[in-house]
């Protein structure tokens, strides 16, 4: 069983609707990174949280500490928010484990 | 910004090549990171560097090298290159400091092994 585990694998959605993508990890984490790689590759970090809740325009992030759970919602999707996130967690020594992503597809 | 630079987008090699994978950053970070990315697998640690010619393995060291001469730069080297080295792979760096910091990711070099 991989340490994060992500869900679903692939979501497929409408422009306009509220995304919710899960994220599950199993052991001791210092932090939650939530990123966003779009095709092509690169990789943007778009939200590190060790509690609560963050808010980055229609993304929000929330983690629950004693559950090991994390959600990454999107509200108001569009198309140019379809791109892979991944979840990864710190254990220490500033290493990622990372899960194994989200292809997020927001159609027109 | 941080920019961490990859030498190539795409790369294609033959079998039993030495295969180079440069990585550069410009904001005097301490921390370097290689990954490779395969379909199902999502993002795995190669090696990692905390200082000019430090070192560590990380989840999937074998077959590759790594070289850290100076700070800014960190080289991913595949000593006899095989196809099942055919991958995304991704740099990153970061900060060293209290509590955790983000990492910075490169655009990534999709490498084919012929």
């Amino acid at each position: 069983k991989n340490e994060v585990e992500q869900s679903p694998q692939n979501l497929t959605a409408q422009e306009g609707e509220f995304i919710t993508i899960n994220c599950s990890y199993s052991v001791g984490i210092s932090a939650l990174h939530w990123l966003q790689q779009h095709p092509g590759g690169g990789i943007v970090s778009l939200f590190m949280l060790s509690s609560g809740k963050k808010k980055h325009g229609r993304l929000i992030a929330t983690i629950n500490i004693q559950e090991k759970h994390s959600s990454l919602h999107i509200t108001a999707s569009h198309p140019r928010d379809s791109a892979v996130y991944i979840c990864a967690v710190t254990r220490g020594a500033q290493k990622l484990v990372f899960g194994q992503g989200t292809r997020l597809t927001i159609n027109p | 910004d941080v920019k961490v630079t990859q030498s190539s987008r795409y790369l294609v090699k033959r079998t039993g090549e030495k295969v180079f994978l440069e990585c550069v950053q410009d904001m005097d970070h301490e921390n370097m990171f290689w990954y490779r990315q395969d379909p199902g697998l999502g993002l795995r640690l190669i090696y990692f560097s905390y200082d000019v010619k430090m070192k560590e393995k990380g989840d999937i060291p074998e077959g590759y090298s790594v070289s850290r001469e100076k700070k800014e730069r960190f080289s991913l080297i595949l000593e006899s290159a095989s196809t099942n080295q055919t991958s995304m792979y991704l740099c990153a760096s970061s900060e060293t400091g209290l509590g955790t910091l983000p990492q910075h990711f490169g655009d990534g070099t999709r490498l084919s092994i012929l």
